[in-house]
């Protein structure tokens, strides 16, 4: 149990296909981030939520679309996304993304394999 | 900018033995330091982090790292390891100062423990 609850684990769509990662965090934090991991690659900051307001948009191209209802979830939309869009998208959450050296808690991922 | 080179990709160890996986990073600012652990299909667990006060910092399950300022190093230690220490490790990095919250990462070093 991390607090932060990713679903699905595993997840394998096609170029043209729409879906949606899913993240909960229950630990009560205000800031909720996505990062994508690559093989080979360090962990790549992808959006920050901090009080449900975007503040951070890494270059993310626009095929893959977050949203934050609240301060408790995040979703990822994804659309028309390409093979090297396969990786591993964590979800994070900390009590406040603008307060140094808050410790930032990771879910265990979302799998993500393009066909 | 901010940087962190993990220099080791891959570092194998037998059980008992010690074990020192470095990191060391760049920035033009002060910063905190954060170890993160991965083991196999989980997310990130926070290991250690320094952001102010002694230099050496201990964490869980018997890690501890030490800040070097003058060599812009924060290389993690463990006296005896355990199989169970096999995993993917992480060294980030986070400017302490002004509005910039990211976590920047390493490529990771992975430990794998033989008996």
């Amino acid at each position: 149990e991390t607090g932060v609850t990713q679903t699905p684990r595993h997840l394998v769509m096609g170029m043209t296909n729409k879906k949606s990662l899913k993240c909960e965090q229950h630990l009560g934090h205000n800031a909720m981030y996505w990062y994508k991991q690559s093989a080979k690659k360090p962990l790549e900051l992808m959006f920050v939520y901090n009080f449900k307001e975007q503040t951070e948009n890494n270059s993310v191209p626009s095929r893959f679309s977050p949203e934050c209802p609240n301060s408790s979830h995040l979703f990822l939309h994804l659309h028309t996304l390409q093979p090297e869009d396969s990786a591993l998208y964590l979800c994070a959450s900390s009590q406040d993304g603008r307060v140094e050296g808050n410790t930032i808690y990771f879910g265990e991922g979302s799998w993500l394999t393009v066909v | 900018a901010q940087s962190v080179t993990q220099l080791d990709s891959q570092v194998p160890v037998f059980e008992e033995a010690p074990v020192e996986l470095r990191c060391n990073y760049s920035s033009s600012v002060s910063v905190y330091l954060f170890w993160y652990v991965q083991y196999p299909n989980q997310g990130l667990q926070l290991l250690l982090k320094y952001l102010s006060g002694s230099t050496l910092v201990k964490g869980i399950n018997g890690f501890e790292a030490e800040f070097n300022k003058s060599q812009t190093s924060f290389h993690l230690r463990k006296p005896s390891v355990h199989i169970s220490d096999t995993a993917e490790y992480f060294c980030a990095v986070r400017d302490s100062g002004g509005s910039n919250y990211k976590l920047t990462f390493g490529k990771g070093t992975l430990l794998t423990v033989n008996p």
